[in-house]
């Protein structure tokens, strides 16, 4: 079965400073997909970013950037500069290229960035 | 915009009674899910469904049931509602069942 750690519970930064979100996951498969989600405080998620297993580039978008290292089984997320308004939970979610529907999320983790 | 939609943001109800939430998305989305999000478990999968009147158990279905009709709705039904179902409900939409989903704000349910 497939599983999805985010060890960090919560994470307080200081405008400006820079946070990275661990996520670490686990499955026999070699084909899946991973995503990370934000939900801010209104609490509805929204997608950032899906990541299929072939595609090992690492992103950036933005302030956001992910790193994708299959060899550790991490998918790692980082803010640049943070803002008041990255301040929400954060997931990480993998699902089986063959499982259809079948999401597994993390724990989620808390960022909260203070002025 | 795209748009999920949930019946009501709160919800208190007794235990033993039928409960219903739901869920409505207007993006013509094949896929719907029922997820309930509790502190330091994340989310996990109640119910999917892939198709109208097509339904799939998820990680968790022991004491919900779900409904497809039509569409756009997808609805959870807890045909007895118990003190452990209080949580926060979250819908979602996708196109296929690995596409990005599309969230609604959730249904804080409690039940006393």
């Amino acid at each position: 079965a497939q599983k999805v750690t985010q060890a960090q519970t919560e994470i307080s930064v200081v405008e400006k400073e820079d946070v990275t979100l661990d996520c670490v996951y686990e499955t026999r498969d070699t084909t899946y997909y991973l995503f990370w989600y934000k939900q801010p405080p209104s609490g509805e998620l929204v997608f950032l970013i899906r990541r299929n297993s072939f595609d090992e580039q690492n992103e950036i978008s933005g302030r956001y950037s992910w790193n994708f290292q299959k060899s550790t089984s991490s998918f790692n997320f980082t803010i640049t500069a943070s803002q008041v308004v990255d301040s929400a939970v954060y997931f990480c979610a993998l699902i089986l290229t063959d499982s259809w529907g079948k999401f597994q999320f993390g724990a989620g983790t808390q960022v909260v960035v203070t002025p | 915009d795209v748009k999920v939609t949930q019946s009501s943001r709160y919800l208190v109800k007794r235990t033993g009674e039928k409960v219903f939430l739901e869920c409505v998305q207007d993006m013509d989305h094949e896929n719907m899910f029922w997820y309930r999000q509790d502190p330091g478990l994340g989310l996990r999968l109640i119910y999917f469904s892939y198709d109208v009147k097509m339904k799939e158990k998820g990680d968790i279905p022991e004491g919900y049931s779900v409904s497809r009709e039509k569409k756009e709705r997808f609805s959870l039904i807890l045909e007895s509602a118990s003190t452990n179902q209080t949580s926060m409900y979250l819908c979602a939409s996708s196109l296929s069942g690995r596409d990005e989903q599309y969230f609604g704000p959730g249904t804080r349910l409690t039940v006393t």
